[in-house]
């Protein structure tokens, strides 16, 4: 299957900085990435949808100045968390997938968030 | 909302097969159906996706009824190593972006 990657894997950092996530599909454009987030023992939550060249779409109660999201190529979206604070610390997962109904949406690895 | 209803746990021994049904009632006419296997700490693995009939591949059959209202996913001769959370999602169309919408899953666990 198809390829997604996500840097860093895991990042520890100080509580008001701020933090960026990138996701990349390797052999393949996505038209479309997703970005989820996880916290232990629960089930992925979607925070937003993106594509390429336009604004990102958040989901309900998903904060788009805190979580902001660039989604400048077809391989390539970030995340960034502005001024993070402790109860953003959580796994986050991004996605991607083609433009048609029948493309698969392949999951990144996921990146570890701990925020002090 | 997610749109997919599936048993929350399964419990299953080395080398019998496994059948985790998944109710999708809503499917909409252009909805995939796809399933993943996530293990702790790592992203969501892709299985198997379906429209209709039957799908198979090296690690699964897909069982997709004529009126798409449910799947089975069948994982045959489980090892321990399948001990993961599988999830059932179907997209949806709505804004064209086909989005996926977690429900909670199906913690299989592989007893030896």
């Amino acid at each position: 299957g198809a390829v997604v990657s996500q840097h860093p894997s895991w990042v520890i950092c100080k509580s008001g900085t701020s933090v960026k996530i990138e996701c990349r599909s390797l052999d393949f454009q996505a038209t479309t990435m997703f970005w989820y987030r996880q916290f232990p023992k629960q089930s992925l939550m979607l925070m937003a949808t993106s594509n390429e060249g336009s604004k990102a779409t958040y989901e309900q109660g998903v904060e788009k100045d805190k979580f902001l999201i660039n989604h400048a190529s077809l391989t390539l979206s970030t995340l960034t968390v502005t001024s993070a604070h402790p109860e953003d610390s959580s796994f986050y997962i991004c996605s991607a997938r083609g433009p048609r109904a029948a493309d698969t949406q392949y999951f990144g690895p996921g990146t570890r968030l701990t925020v002090l | 909302l997610a749109k997919t209803t599936q048993p929350i746990s399964m419990d299953s021994y080395e080398g019998q097969e496994v059948n985790i049904t998944c109710s999708h009632n809503n499917i909409a006419t252009n909805d995939y159906i796809t399933w993943y296997q996530q293990f702790p700490s790592q992203g969501p693995r892709f299985i198997i996706q379906g429209y209709k009939t039957k799908v198979t591949n090296e690690v699964a059959s897909l069982f997709i009824p004529a009126d798409r209202k449910s799947s089975t996913l069948s994982l045959p001769r489980v090892s321990l190593s399948d001990t993961a959370v599988y999830y059932c999602l179907v997209g949806d169309e709505g804004d064209s972006s086909y989005k996926l919408i977690f429900g909670s899953g199906t913690r299989l666990l592989v007893r030896p």
